[in-house]
């Protein structure tokens, strides 16, 4: 398996513009969590979808922020209006938690810059 | 609530000499408890889990962990460093059941291994 794959690996855009980043995880799996990353706060859990279903998106930092899993192998979180302080790298994760092995496999993350 | 505490925001050792990145954690109950790493530039890796059995658990490149229950702790550990092990380092626990399947991860500590 590739693992999981994010697209695209780097974003620049300007604040107020409409940012797409994209998901694959691993066949198979069925949770999906995306994080972000930034020095200041860590590693935070945005939103986690199981079998497709968002569960728990407590960690959305605002209604610009907001994330679909339309099918088993691709998610999006799309911000819309981008914001300078949206600059962080945002990773995906897959898992298999029931019956599976349970540790998540990471994306190589998507570093977002908003100007 | 369950959590995660990593004392130290960054551990420096020489090439050579054993090393320890410590954690603690709570939870609810018994716990799963892994270890990432994260190479510059990349996603989380997993390294190593506990899940039952054997209190010592090895896991990828040499490292190994102790799950001491009494002192709910679970230190990554290594006998002797390599420059490449230079990296940050999480550790993640969750419940082993009836409460969060979701992982909590620490804040991070990274690791200098000085040659």
């Amino acid at each position: 398996d590739a693992g999981v794959i994010q697209s695209p690996r780097h974003e620049v855009t300007e604040m107020g513009q409409e940012v797409t980043l994209r998901c694959k995880p691993i066949s198979g799996h069925d949770y999906l969590f995306w994080y972000r990353q930034t020095m200041m706060r860590g590693l935070e859990l945005l939103i986690y979808f199981n079998n497709n279903v968002p569960i728990d998106d407590s960690g959305m930092p605002e209604d610009r922020f907001s994330a679909k899993m339309p099918n088993a192998s691709f998610s999006t979180l799309k911000i819309q209006p981008s914001e300078p302080r949206d600059s962080a790298v945002y990773f995906c994760a897959s898992s298999l938690l029931v019956g599976g092995s349970y540790e998540q496999y990471f994306g190589p993350g998507t570093r977002l810059t908003v100007t | 609530a369950q959590s995660v505490a990593q004392p130290e925001d960054q551990v420096n050792v020489a090439e050579g000499n054993p090393l320890t990145v410590k954690c603690t954690y709570s939870v609810s109950g018994n716990p799963y408890l892994f270890w990432y790493v994260q190479y510059p530039n990349r996603g989380l890796q997993f390294l190593l889990k506990y899940i039952t059995g054997d209190n010592l658990v090895k896991g990828s490149y040499g490292f190994e962990a102790e799950f001491n229950k009494s002192q709910t702790s679970f230190h990554l550990k290594k006998p002797s460093a390599l420059v490449s092990d230079s990296a940050l380092y999480f550790c993640a626990v969750r419940a082993l059941s009836g409460g969060s399947y979701i992982p909590t991860f620490g804040r991070g500590t990274s690791l200098i291994v000085h040659p």
